[in-house]
């Protein structure tokens, strides 16, 4: 049973262009969480989303970043004309349930804008 | 200030010591997790408590809820459970979409 997958591993963009990260959560599992993580800080939600549906995107950027649960496909979070504060992890989970199910993490996809 | 606190930011052991990581949080909570952060990045949930101990292996978290704080301790520690280790906090009626993040201890066992 494949755990959450997250790819690429690592991205490298130039500033300006865009970054696509992808998220396939655990089979069976509906909801799915973005997060990010700046060095020496901690992870910061960003964005719950369920098939088809944004529940909660009260911790993205208005600006520049977006983020789609396809009904086929993985969750894709987009950032649009990448900043160098850009430059993080960005970590991806997923649970069966709401909640009380316990999150299961992905390797996370470490972005740096140059 | 943040709502989750962790502490020591930074832990070296020698391989065998008894570690003990700890975790004060400012807000109520339904739950409270300890996760694992591999050197390679991966996170890995450890525990999810709300009240008193669990134990796993070599692994135990305790929770107190009156003083707000829970620990994470780690015996006969060994050089592979060199990582950082993240509390979280999830509020009352909270879902995981309200969970609160410290900003880990970053541990390393020394052989």
């Amino acid at each position: 049973n494949a755990g959450v997958m997250q790819n690429p591993r690592h991205l490298v963009r130039r500033r300006g262009q865009e970054a696509r990260l992808r998220c396939s959560p655990m089979k069976g599992h509906s909801h799915v969480y973005w997060y990010r993580q700046l060095p020496e800080e901690g992870l910061k939600f960003m964005v719950y989303l369920q098939k088809e549906n944004i529940i909660d995107e009260s911790g993205m950027p208005k600006e520049r970043f977006s983020a789609e649960f396809p009904k086929e496909g993985p969750s894709i979070l987009r950032i649009q004309q990448v900043v160098r504060g850009d430059s993080a992890a960005y970590f991806c989970a997923s649970s069966p349930l709401q909640g009380g199910s316990p999150l299961h993490f992905g390797n996370g996809t470490r972005l740096t804008v140059t | 200030k943040n709502e989750v606190e962790q502490s020591p930011q930074n832990l070296t052991a020698q391989e065998g010591e008894f570690i003990t990581i700890n975790c004060s949080y400012s807000v109520g909570i339904s739950a409270l997790h300890w996760l694992q952060q591999h050197p390679g990045g991966g996170i890995v949930s450890l525990f999810m408590l709300s009240s008193g101990k669990k134990k796993h292996g070599r692994l135990i978290a305790t929770i107190n809820i009156q003083e707000k704080h829970s620990s994470l301790h780690i015996t006969a520690s060994h050089p592979r459970d060199s990582a950082v280790y993240i509390c979280a906090v999830k509020p009352p009626r909270g879902n995981n979409n309200d969970m609160r993040f410290g900003a880990g201890t970053r541990l390393t066992v020394k052989p």
